[in-house]
């Protein structure tokens, strides 16, 4: 089955500063790759995505890659600032158009502080 | 309209007890997945249920615990004969596969407390 391993488990920036999450995953056929981010006793909120058919894909702040090769996908965020703190979760899936869903399997998570 | 709504929000079970956690997913949404998270540690998945089909219990403890989700009504996670252990958040998650919309959005989970 699927293993996702995410690094580093914790990571503290200054304000202003990037910041970067690393996964890796293990099963080729993996082909969807989200991630997510849960503040202290909320739900986890999907704040990005990629698909396999893409290899990087960015909405302001955040940008995601995605290296099929090498089974390595990334969070980029930049110009952190104090709200960014949260736990941040990678996680990977098998979609099969018109047919089901494999589950997500996600990382263990990264804590990130940004410090003002 | 309304997300992913679970009840109850915490719950506190003794040892040797059951405990039934519920959770109704977005409306149209056919598929709902259950995970665990122990304090500190990450999502752990338990099972991936469509209508009155269970796709995938791969994460599921063989015994004591079930998981339905029936024609009509909530998803039901059921932990039989609590122990300590089993005191963690569960999270449920629901999506609806349709072309390019296949996000899963969570619900704000159920706390257990097994005492």
């Amino acid at each position: 089955g699927e293993n996702v391993e995410q690094h580093p488990s914790t990571l503290s920036v200054q304000e202003g500063d990037s910041a970067v999450i690393k996964c890796t995953y293990s099963d080729s056929a993996s082909n969807y790759f989200p991630w997510y981010k849960q503040e202290l006793g909320k739900r986890p909120q999907l704040i990005i995505d990629i698909r396999s058919n893409v290899g990087e894909k960015k909405d302001q702040r955040i940008a995601v890659t995605l290296n099929k090769t090498a089974k390595h996908f990334s969070l980029h965020i930049t110009e952190t600032q104090p709200e960014d703190s949260a736990v941040y979760f990678c996680a990977a899936s098998e979609l099969n158009y018109g047919g089901s869903q494999g589950n997500l399997i996600f990382g263990k998570g990264t804590k990130l502080s940004v410090k003002p | 309209n309304a997300g992913v709504m679970q009840n109850p929000r915490h719950l506190v079970r003794r040892r040797g007890q059951e405990a039934r956690l519920r959770c109704s997913p977005v409306k149209g949404h056919s598929h709902v997945y259950w995970y665990r998270q122990l304090p500190e540690e990450g999502l752990k998945f338990m099972v991936y249920l469509q209508k009155e089909n269970i796709i995938d219990e791969s994460g599921m403890p063989k015994e004591r615990f079930s998981a339905e989700f029936p024609k009509e009504g909530p998803s039901i996670l059921r932990i039989q004969q609590v122990v300590r252990g089993d005191s963690a958040a569960y999270f449920c998650a629901s999506s609806q596969l349709q072309g390019q919309n296949t996000e899963a959005f969570f619900g704000q989970g159920t706390r257990l407390t097994v005492v």
